[in-house]
C-alpha cells in the first residue's frame, strides 16, 4: 500500500537558518505530492504541491521537488522566520478510479527561535 | 481561509454515546473527505463522499458513517463512542472532475470521549 515517511522531529532552528525536512514515499502509479502545514489549534493548510516527476512546488519561500528516481519530496526554505513555527505534513494523493485519498506522514514540529 | 467550515469546534462525549459532526464544503466543490487525526499523528482517511454516496473508505469500523447532502455539505456520525475516538476530525473538500484534485481542509472538530 501507499505510505509516507518523514524524518524524525522535532526540529529547532534559529531565525534565518536554512530548513530541510525530508520526505520519502511508497506508492503505486503516479501520485501527486503535497506539503500541508498545521499551526497550533488549527486545521491543515496547503503549503505546496507537485503533480508529476521533476515538478517543483513553491509557496511563501518554501520549495519541494518531486523526485521519482529517489521517491522523495523534501521541503526546503532558505531563511526561516519565527512565524514558520508549526507542524509540517508530507502527503501523497492516490487516485483510484474516481476516488482520491490523502496518505500522510506523521508530521514534524518545527520551532524557530528569534 | 479555504471556505471549508466545520461545526462544532469542540465536543465532549462519554463512552457509548453517539456524535454527529458537520462540514460545509468550499463553493464549487463536489466532494468531501473525512480524516481522523489522533494527538501527535498524521491524519488518517476515514471515507469520501461524492454525489451523495460513499466513494471510498479507510480502515474504520462501520460505526463510523456519513452522509452528503445535495448542497455537498456532509455529516460524520460515530456510534458507540470509544475512548480511542478522541481526536481532531478534519473534513476536506475538493472537486472531482479534474485529475489529481487538491483537497482543502476545514479547521476541524476536536472530540474528547470520557
Amino acid at each position: 500500500g501507499n505510505s509516507v515517511t518523514q524524518m524524525e522531529g522535532p526540529v529547532t532552528l534559529s531565525e534565518e537558518a536554512f530548513l530541510t525536512i525530508n520526505c520519502t514515499y511508497t506508492a503505486t502509479g503516479y501520485p501527486s505530492l503535497f506539503w500541508y502545514v498545521q499551526y497550533p489549534g488549527e486545521g491543515l493548510q496547503l503549503l505546496l504541491k507537485a503533480t508529476k516527476a521533476d515538478d517543483k512546488g513553491s509557496n511563501k519561500g518554501f520549495e519541494a521537488t518531486y523526485r521519482k528516481e529517489t521517491t522523495s519530496f523534501h521541503l526546503e526554505k532558505g531563511s526561516v522566520q519565527v512565524s514558520d513555527s508549526a507542524v509540517y505534513f508530507c502527503a501523497l494523493s492516490s487516485y483510484t478510479g474516481a476516488n482520491s485519498k490523502l496518505t500522510f506522514g506523521k508530521g514534524i514540529t518545527l520551532s524557530v527561535r528569534p | 481561509e479555504t471556505g471549508v467550515t466545520q461545526s462544532p469546534t469542540h465536543l465532549i462525549k462519554t463512552r457509548g454515546q453517539q456524535v454527529t459532526l458537520r462540514c460545509s464544503s468550499q463553493s464549487g466543490h463536489n466532494t468531501v473527505s473525512w480524516y481522523q487525526q489522533a494527538l501527535g499523528q498524521g491524519p488518517q482517511f476515514i471515507f469520501q463522499y461524492y454525489r451523495e454516496e460513499e466513494n471510498g473508505r479507510g480502515n474504520f469500523p462501520p460505526r463510523f458513517s456519513g452522509l452528503q447532502f445535495p448542497n455537498y455539505s456532509s455529516e460524520l456520525n460515530v456510534n458507540a463512542l470509544e475512548l480511542d475516538d478522541s481526536a481532531l476530525y478534519l473534513c476536506a473538500s475538493s472537486l472531482i472532475g479534474g485529475v489529481q484534485e487538491t483537497q482543502y481542509f476545514g479547521p476541524g472538530t476536536r472530540l474528547l470521549v470520557l
